[in-house]
């Protein structure tokens, strides 16, 4: 699976959007881009995915560059409760659903 | 709909005890994982199960057994407990379209 490089930590006004960056330099064309995140401690909760279109759920959106080398992973509307660190993963559909965790962002959103 | 259980949820062992984690999963997805936390860092791969009666390792097997017991059930056992395996193990399972991963809650284990 591609490595991924996420800042080590962002801040964020309650309200705003925040915008999560990951770099992928070497993703293959096969390869997803997926975001996790964990609150405090606890297991991990799927945000989204997507192979090279732009995605939105209602959790958020995913913006994947042409050249796929980058995303963004952006919450419209940040609420105290998405203080957590977000994980930016690559990986094979066909991995079995393994996941290679890096350090992820720490994402603090402020009053 | 509990989703992945994990137990115990906190654990305190002595250097060269055994015990086993157990995990189960009410959605029946087909794999199953086991992934260990480091303070500060990310999950690790342990061990995995693609379907039920395979198990495969993952990035940091040392140590450690798994079983599938059945399709619902993987548990996770330390033969001879030692102060590097104090951390924190996630179970996980994944969908049948191989795409969202569920997590439990995870169990606190401190091997002294």
């Amino acid at each position: 699976d591609a490595k991924t490089t996420q800042p080590p930590s962002m801040d964020c006004a309650e309200g705003r959007a925040a915008n999560l960056p990951c770099n992928h330099s070497t993703i293959s064309g096969n390869e997803y881009v997926y975001w996790y995140r964990q609150i405090h401690s606890q297991g991990p909760q799927y945000i989204i995915h997507g192979l090279k279109n732009n995605e939105t759920n209602e959790m958020a959106s995913l913006i994947i560059t042409e050249d796929r080398k980058s995303s963004t992973l952006i919450l419209p509307h940040a609420t105290l409760r998405d203080t957590a660190v977000y994980y930016c993963i690559v990986r094979l559909s066909t991995s079995y659903g393994k996941l290679t965790f890096g350090q992820g962002t720490i994402l603090t959103v402020h009053p | 709909n509990a989703g992945v259980t994990q137990t115990p949820k906190f654990q305190v062992l002595k250097t060269g005890q055994s015990m086993t984690l157990q995990c189960a999963q009410d959605m029946n997805h087909n794999s199953m994982y086991w992934y260990r936390q480091d303070p500060g860092m990310g999950l690790r791969l342990i061990y995995y199960s693609a379907s039920e009666g395979t198990t495969d390792k993952g990035e940091v097997p040392n140590g450690y057994n798994v079983s599938r017991l059945n399709k619902r059930e993987f548990s996770l056992r330390l033969e001879s407990a030692a102060p590097s395996q104090t951390s924190v193990y996630f179970c996980a399972s994944i969908d049948r379209t191989n795409t969202e991963a569920f997590f439990g809650q995870g169990t606190r284990l401190t091997v002294v």
